[in-house]
């Protein structure tokens, strides 16, 4: 069974529209995240929610809207599709604590044109 | 403000040689160290965690780290490269006292027959 998984793997698309990407895990973690992999790999956080309650907003901008209906689901919804949104969007899970290593999800690559 | 620097892009090492793959950090308070490797087109996949402890850490697919405090390193190491071993690390902490995972910026390594 996967861990973290997040459909769809592949998503072009055009500049203007909404897409959304979605994540879940079956793993009982509490913690859940959202990544961006830009085209020089390089990992940002974008969201975390413990317990449906969102934690950490990384000053995305507010076409990004994430949605966690359970522990077990964290969905992304992105309105109003840039050019420069187009990246690999990771999602991920762990529990809640310092100590605990991160389960992720094999990414969904939005290709905005 | 926490970061995590790789200093290097790209290792380059021939099979059947010792890899290093190196990391250094800047966090307040105790710092809690991952290793990350990403495959092609896949996700992250934990390798190794340093949280408290030996300072010579064993993971997974004989991979090992050793967290050097006077030196704010966390390199990873493995005694004989294998060419399957080739992807990209990430060395990543924990941020603050939040479940923030903040990523270095990758290293890539090359593994040649």
């Amino acid at each position: 069974d996967t861990a973290v998984s997040q459909t769809p793997k592949y998503l072009v698309t055009q500049m203007g529209n909404d897409k959304s990407i979605k994540c879940e895990q079956n793993l009982g973690h509490d913690t859940m995240y959202w990544y961006k992999q830009d085209s020089k790999k390089f990992l940002k956080i974008m969201f975390s929610y413990n317990n449906k309650e969102l934690i950490i907003n990384e000053t995305v901008p507010n076409r990004f809207s994430p949605k966690s209906p359970d522990k077990a689901h964290l969905n992304l919804h992105i309105n109003s599709l840039e050019l420069g949104d187009s990246a690999v969007y990771f999602c991920a899970s762990s529990q809640r604590g310092q100590n605990t290593e991160a389960f992720f999800g094999q990414g969904t690559r939005l290709t905005v044109v | 403000a926490q970061s995590v620097a790789q200093p290097e892009d790209q290792v380059n090492v021939a099979e059947g040689n010792p890899l290093t793959v190196k990391c250094t950090y800047s966090v307040s308070g105790n710092p809690y160290l991952f290793w990350y490797v990403q495959y092609p087109n896949r996700g992250l996949q934990f390798l190794l965690k340093y949280i408290t402890g030996d300072n010579l850490v064993k993971g997974s697919y004989g991979f090992e780290a050793e967290f050097n405090k006077s030196q704010t390193s966390f390199h990873l190491k493995k005694p004989s490269a294998l060419v399957s071993d080739s992807a990209l690390y990430f060395c990543a902490s924990f941020s603050g006292g939040y479940n923030k995972l903040i990523f270095g910026a990758g290293t890539r390594l090359a593994v040649h027959p």
